[in-house]
């Protein structure tokens, strides 16, 4: 079984702060996906990482690949409230046609 | 082009009554996926279907819980004789083929279910 630890698991913080979110696996993924889940509605994906060692940027929120791909970051600088959110990676292989998400990560910035 | 829709958006059942869960994929996409998300956590997987065709049900238990995508009309998760434990959100996802680098899925709202 494929697990994606997530961490921290809950962060608060205040407006105009950085932040690190970590997705940590054993298993080698195909790429990897980080969403964003708002309370009452379904994850948005924000980005996909294909290529270890992969950086890409979305405004302010920079996403890494890991060199293995067994892992992943999402940094986002000057935290604003609309952050706020649970934040989740997936990652996908290479033979299996499905999404294997991460334990979560809830963002909470406030002013 | 309408997103992914799923219906109801909330759903009480008492234990032991049916949950029929229905999910639209998008306009184009002939791969639907289930998940299930208990608060706070992440989604797992249960089942990835193709028109009229079970792909893997890994993540489906093997007793009360089946899945169908026809032909023609919605996906539908069924869960019968639902137990307190079976209460949670479930979210439908679609692609217009396997999922892939270049190949997104894209989610519903989800059902809420509530077992009292």
């Amino acid at each position: 079984t494929q697990l994606l630890e997530q961490s921290p698991q809950f962060l608060s913080i205040q407006e105009g702060e950085n932040l690190t979110v970590y997705c940590n696996s054993s298993s080698v993924f195909s790429s990897l996906q980080w969403y964003r889940q708002e309370p009452g509605e379904g994850p948005v994906l924000l980005v996909t990482v294909v290529t270890g060692g992969e950086v890409k940027k979305l405004k302010r929120l920079t996403f890494q690949f890991g060199d293995a791909r067994k892992d992943s970051s999402l940094h986002i600088t000057a935290a604003q409230p609309g952050d706020t959110g649970l934040y989740l990676c997936a990652g996908l292989t290479g033979t299996a046609s499905k999404l294997t998400f991460g334990t979560g990560t809830r963002l909470q910035v406030t002013l | 082009n309408a997103g992914v829709m799923q219906n109801p958006r909330h759903l009480v059942r008492r234990r032991g009554q049916e949950a029929r869960l229905r999910c639209s994929p998008m306009k184009g996409h002939s791969h639907v996926y289930w998940y299930r998300q208990l608060p706070e956590e992440g989604l797992k997987f249960m089942v990835y279907l193709q028109k009229e065709n079970i792909i893997d049900e890994s993540g489906m238990p093997k007793e009360r819980f089946s899945a169908e995508f026809p032909k023609e009309g919605p996906s539908i998760l069924r869960i019968q004789q639902v137990v307190r434990g079976d209460s949670a959100a479930y979210f439908c996802a679609s692609s217009p083929g396997q999922l892939g680098m270049n190949t997104e899925a894209f989610f519903g709202q989800g059902t809420r279910l509530t077992v009292v």
